[in-house]
């Protein structure tokens, strides 16, 4: 089973915070994602990336950035986090494109005062 | 650009009765489609995934899917549901060829039982 972990599991910052968000999988897969949730919305794409050193924008990427610094670590920076970020982020990996499964890590709750 | 939507926020039934849960999508050829589950506090798991040939799929747990190119739908159902199926599903979609490196997800049906 593939293995991608998330930390923190929960997070709280104030307004114009610096937040890092951690992902790392160990299933060598070239491609990682960080989703939000949020009722009503479902999971929306942030970032995504292809490799190491790779970065493609999501869907909405606003007010995120993002860094993947090896195949396996992908982190996702919120360098003046907003009330409107208090979100569930999951990340996400999956070996190739097309059909490949993506596997989930368990999220992390940000909460953003 | 693909789209799905999941037109109910919420669907109950009785334990043992049948599941059909929704979903449409808007692409003009024919996708890649997915079910996930995310049961509480964890991340999504993989139910079952279309991408050719016999348009009835079978994933986990006894959950099946049936892609109608002429209606755009890819629903999901279940014989006989259990208090474990209690979950929240989402319907995914991508495209072929150089639009399949992301997946668009639906909002999402929240699935329970009726005590």
């Amino acid at each position: 089973e593939a293995a991608v972990t998330q930390s923190p599991r929960n997070k709280v910052t104030v307004t114009g915070g610096n937040v890092t968000l951690s992902c790392r999988q160990t299933n060598s897969h070239n491609y990682m994602y960080w989703y939000r949730q949020d009722t009503g919305h479902g999971l929306r794409l942030i970032h995504y990336s292809y490799g190491a050193g790779n970065l493609q924008i999501g869907d909405v990427p606003d007010g995120y950035k993002a860094t993947r610094t090896t195949q396996e670590d992908f982190f996702l920076l919120l360098e003046l986090a907003s009330p409107s970020q208090t979100s569930l982020y999951f990340c996400a990996s999956r070996r190739d494109w097309g059909v490949e499964t993506l596997y989930f890590g368990s999220g992390t709750r940000l909460t953003v005062l | 650009a693909q789209s799905v939507t999941q037109p109910d926020a919420r669907v109950t039934v009785s334990e043992g009765a049948s599941l059909q849960l929704r979903c449409k999508y808007s692409y003009s050829g024919t996708p890649y489609l997915f079910w996930y589950v995310q049961y509480p506090r964890q991340g999504l798991q993989l139910l079952l995934k279309y991408y050719s040939g016999d348009p009835v799929v079978q994933g986990v747990n006894g959950f099946e899917a049936e892609f109608i190119k002429s209606n755009s739908s890819f629903h999901l159902r279940k014989a006989s549901v259990h208090w474990s199926d209690s979950a929240v599903y989402f319907c995914a979609v991508s495209a072929p060829g150089t639009g399949s490196n992301r997946l668009t997800f639906g909002k999402g049906t929240k699935f329970s039982l009726i005590p």
